[in-house]
């Protein structure tokens, strides 16, 4: 199994300011057409999760182009450039290389 | 809208047996990959399931394999996870997720239904 582990496990950030998050995975996750098969999640309080980058760098539809991310193989990172109240929440990496599939523990972002 | 319903959740007895439905609708269910992720209280997402359009390629988190049977009805537009032998850990909020391309991906995500195994 791919363990995946992200810190910090909290995060407070003035609004306005940047925020990073890191994921490491146990294996790369680089697949041998060229892709990470790794994904940034968001679950806002009380609601389901989002799926916020797709294959370690593509955002999805309607995400705002604030967040971004970058890595590839076992190392990865998700970045807001300014972060907004909108932003709380807890954020989740996962693999999709190999099942079964893992996510991270979380991170919980909140705005001081 | 393109949009997922879980049902099913209930409160049941250590060692009996649910099912949730997923249904879908505002899309081609059939051309899609579907995974169940659930969340315990208070907890992280962990993934459970994943089955293919066709139905012939299916995984499990380890935890729940020879307990836990993923299928899918095409023509229903319906995902189903049928769980037996619960155990009191199996307690979580479940979703199912669309998948878009490989096994993650997970586009659209349902409200979720809970089940709560309690002896």
């Amino acid at each position: 199994e791919i363990v995946m582990t992200q810190s910090p496990p909290s995060l407070p950030v003035t609004p306005g300011e940047p925020a990073s998050i890191s994921c490491r995975s146990s294996q790369s996750l680089l697949h041998n057409n060229g892709f990470n098969y790794f994904d940034w999640y968001l679950q806002k309080p009380g609601q389901s999760p989002q799926l916020l980058i797709y294959l370690g760098s593509n955002r999805a539809s309607g995400v705002p182009d604030r967040f971004s991310g970058s890595g590839s193989g076992t190392d990865f990172t998700l970045k807001i450039n300014r972060v907004e109240a909108e932003d709380v929440g807890v954020y989740y990496c996962m693999q999709a290389l190999q099942a079964p599939y893992t996510f991270g523990q979380g991170t919980k972002l909140e705005i001081k | 809208e393109v949009q997922l319903v879980e049902s099913g959740g209930n409160l049941v007895q250590t060692g009996g047996s649910l099912r949730l439905s997923c249904t879908a609708s505002g899309f081609t269910f059939r051309t899609y990959e579907m995974n169940w992720v659930r969340q315990a209280p208070g907890k992280g997402l962990e993934w459970v399931s994943y089955i293919n359009s066709g139905g012939n390629t299916i995984y499990y988190t380890d935890s729940v394999k020879g307990r836990f049977t993923i299928s899918r009805d095409n023509a229903k537009n319906s995902l189903y996870l049928q769980m037996n032998s619960l155990r009191a850990e199996d307690t979580a909020v479940y979703y199912c997720a669309r998948v878009k391309d490989y096994g993650g991906r997970m586009d659209v995500w349902g409200k979720g239904t809970t089940v709560t195994v309690s002896s």
